[in-house]
C-alpha cells in the first residue's frame, strides 16, 4: 500500500493474555520505528529496526515486550501477560535510510 | 541527552488569527535533525517538514512557517490566517545524525474556533 499499515486498528484483551500487533512498512523503507502514545501524552520510543536487525531497543518497558522483523519489512510487537498500564497507542513508522518516518495509523489496545 | 520541549500544553484562537507554536531543543550532536509533525483527531501522525541542522534557512510553505535559530535551540511553528482544519496536536521532534530515535516534544494542542 502507499501508506504504513498497522493491524488490528483496536484491540480489546484481557489481562493477562498475549497480544501481537502487526505492522507493514511503506515498500523500500529499511528503517522501522515502534512508539507507544499513552491518553493524551507524547510518544514514547520502544525500538529501532534497520533491515532486520535492532540496534536500539533500549525502549522496550520490560522483558513481556518483545518485537521481530521478518524479510526486512513486516513487524510484529509482541506484548505478553498484558497489563492494564499496557493500553494506549502503539504506532509504527517507517522511513527510507537517514529521513524522516512515516507514521501508521495506530493499534489502540485497552486491557481489560 | 537529546530532548525537545514544547511548553505550550494548549492555545485557543480564533479563526484568521496567526498562532505560534513553540519548539526548544536540546542536543550534544553538531549534525541533528528537526521535525513538525501534525496529528489531526483522526490520530495519524502527518510529517510536515525536516530541518537540518545545517541549514538555518527558514521556510514557508503556503500558511505555514518555520523559523529555526540554532543560537537559541528554536525550531518555532507559525500558522498564518488559521482555519478550523488546522486544530490538532502539533508536536516537535528531534533526530541524532544516525536517525536510531526520534525525540519527541510532549506536543501542542490547537484549537482553531470558527
Amino acid at each position: 500500500g502507499a501508506g504504513v499499515s498497522q493491524s488490528p486498528s483496536n484491540k480489546v484483551t484481557e489481562k493477562g493474555k498475549d497480544v501481537e500487533l502487526r505492522c507493514d512498512p511503506i515498500s523500500g523503507h529499511t528503517a522501522l520505528y515502534w512508539y507507544r502514545q499513552s491518553l493524551g501524552q507524547g510518544l514514547e520510543f520502544l525500538i529501532y529496526f534497520q533491515g532486520n536487525s535492532a540496534p536500539d531497543k533500549s525502549g522496550l518497558p520490560s522483558d513481556r515486550f518483545s518485537a521481530e522483523r521478518t524479510g526486512g519489512s513486516v513487524s510484529t510487537l509482541t506484548i505478553q501477560r498484558t497489563q492494564q498500564e499496557d493500553s494506549a497507542v502503539y504506532l509504527c513508522a517507517s522511513s527510507l535510510r537517514d529521513s524522516e518516518a512515516f507514521f501508521g495509523q495506530g493499534t489502540r489496545l485497552t486491557v481489560v | 541527552a537529546q530532548k525537545v520541549t514544547q511548553a505550550q500544553t494548549e492555545i485557543s484562537v480564533v479563526e484568521k488569527e496567526d498562532v505560534t507554536l513553540d519548539c526548544v531543543y536540546e542536543t550534544r550532536d553538531t549534525t541533528y535533525y528537526l521535525f513538525w509533525y501534525k496529528q489531526p483527531p483522526s490520530g495519524e501522525l502527518v510529517f510536515l517538514i525536516r530541518r537540518n541542522s545545517f541549514d538555518e534557512q527558514n521556510e514557508i510553505s503556503g500558511r505555514y512557517s518555520w523559523n529555526f535559530q540554532k543560537s537559541t535551540s528554536s525550531f518555532n511553528f507559525t500558522i498564518t490566517a488559521s482555519q478550523v482544519v488546522d486544530s490538532a496536536v502539533y508536536f516537535c521532534a528531534l533526530s541524532s545524525p544516525n536517525f536510531n530515535k526520534f525525540y519527541f516534544g510532549s506536543g501542542t494542542k490547537l484549537n482553531v474556533k470558527p
